[in-house]
């Protein structure tokens, strides 16, 4: 069935680093792909989107790589600061499937002052 | 910006309760959703409706039902509200079929005692 998921629950990383979480999905047919921060106590805030004609995209401080051969996905952050601290999650979404969105797990990311 | 509310933030309940929660967005959205999070199992689709008086099912209904007789509100009952219906629950928007970005209310925390 379909799935979405992250290969790590967890990230760390120093400030001023730069943060790469990643995602793996099952779907061939997904066409849209969709990175969400979710702050604690908020809901999940929109960062970046990208469809699958494209290899990758950028964002303010953030870029989006699709690989659609192992069906990869990953969020690079740029010189992560505090408030990058949050989950992030990875979605899905296929033509088939009437605004229907598949979400993964996410992954906690961790900042160290 | 899309402003989506959400009628509380954190609810305390009796098993066997019924439960509303009010979503309302203030864009003229024509889709709304509702999922619940849980730790460890993401972001789950309970309802969503792309219509006023429309509804459909998501991945896990059962003793959840929905209500949209305005455009712009969107509500979720729990006719008898049981503890493993405790968790964090999401309402959230896109403009239309073509528009897929999902705007999200900051949630509500409900325990069922």
């Amino acid at each position: 069935g379909e799935s979405v998921g992250l290969h790590l629950p967890t990230l760390s990383v120093q400030e001023g680093d730069n943060s790469i979480i990643n995602c793996a999905y099952s779907n061939s047919a997904s066409d849209y792909f969709i990175w969400y921060k979710q702050e604690s106590g908020k809901g999940p805030q929109f960062i970046i989107d990208i469809r699958s004609n494209m290899d990758k995209r950028q964002g303010q401080r953030v870029t989006v790589l699709l690989n659609k051969t192992v069906k990869h996905l990953s969020l690079q952050i740029a010189a992560t600061q505090p408030g990058d601290s949050a989950v992030y999650f990875c979605a899905e979404k296929s033509k088939t499937s009437y605004d229907k969105v598949i979400f993964g797990p996410g992954t906690s990311l961790s900042v160290i002052p | 910006d899309v402003k989506v509310t959400q009628s509380s933030r954190y609810l305390v309940k009796r098993t066997g309760e019924k439960v509303f929660l009010e979503c309302v967005q203030d864009m003229d959205h024509e889709n709304m959703f509702w999922y619940r999070q849980d730790p460890g199992l993401g972001l789950r689709l309970i309802y969503f409706s792309y219509d006023v008086k429309m509804k459909e099912k998501g991945d896990i209904p059962e003793g959840y039902s929905v209500s949209r007789e305005k455009k712009e509100r969107f509500s979720l009952i729990l006719e008898s509200a049981s503890t493993n219906q405790t968790s964090m629950y999401l309402c959230a928007t896109t403009q239309g079929q073509r528009q897929e970005t999902q705007y999200f209310g900051p949630g509500t925390r409900l325990l069922v005692l």
